[in-house]
């Protein structure tokens, strides 16, 4: 089965400071993985995807993600956070509908 | 703004009642699912369509059935509710139904059964 684990419930971290968001995958062939951001009373915003090609993936707000498959993950950055980007994010996999992990929750205080 | 609409956006209802919630996709997306996200189960995927026909099935119970009509809207129709059934339902929709295509996801419905 076509998986994601997101192995932190809560990352926090100051404001200006880089952040990042750990998804370890666990799929059969080639993985299509996608980051999303959901803010609260909010539905899910699309961040990024990897399909194939360069291994950083760059999306929205600034923020990145790195595929890596020896470790089979595919963590999400960001090089200086904003209090604004405290939210749950969701790490999925492409099945072909969308196995989400549980979740990680981000608090970026000022 | 997605793009995507969802009504209602509350839904309070009692155990063994019958509910529909509705979606409109993003214009010129043909794929539909949905989600329902709860506390102790995370976001789950219920059932995919495209273009009016039903390609995946996911965690969807059997009191639980959808459809997506000839303007590709959808409902979803809940029935025989159950207190567990309190959740949020996404819809969300992509051009095509393949693996490659991001979803994009309405506001949700929020469905409170007493």
């Amino acid at each position: 089965a076509q998986s994601v684990a997101q192995p932190e419930d809560q990352v926090n971290v100051a404001e200006g400071n880089p952040l990042t968001v750990k998804c370890t995958y666990s799929v059969s062939g080639n993985p299509y993985l996608f980051w999303y951001v959901q803010y609260p009373n909010r539905g899910l915003q699309f961040l990024l995807k990897y399909i194939t090609g360069d291994n950083l993936v760059k999306g929205s707000y600034g923020f990145e993600a790195e595929f890596n498959k020896s470790q089979t993950s595919f963590h999400l950055k960001k090089p200086s956070a904003l209090v604004s980007d405290s939210a749950l994010y969701f790490c999925a996999v492409r099945a072909p509908s969308l196995n989400f992990g549980k979740g990680t929750s981000l608090l970026v205080t000022p | 703004d997605s793009g995507v609409t969802q009504t209602p956006k509350h839904l309070i209802t009692a155990t063994g009642q019958r509910v529909t919630l509705r979606c409109s996709p993003r214009s010129g997306d043909l794929s539909v699912y949905w989600y329902q996200q709860s506390l102790d189960q995370g976001l789950q995927f219920l059932i995919q369509y495209y273009n009016g026909e039903e390609r995946a099935k996911g965690n969807i119970l059997e009191r639980f059935s959808a459809q997506q009509f000839p303007d590709l809207h959808s409902e979803l129709n809940l029935s025989s509710l159950e207190l567990g059934d309190s959740a949020l339902y996404f819809c969300a929709s992509s051009v095509a139904g393949t693996s490659r295509n991001e979803q994009f996801f309405g506001p949700g419905t929020r469905l409170t059964v007493l």
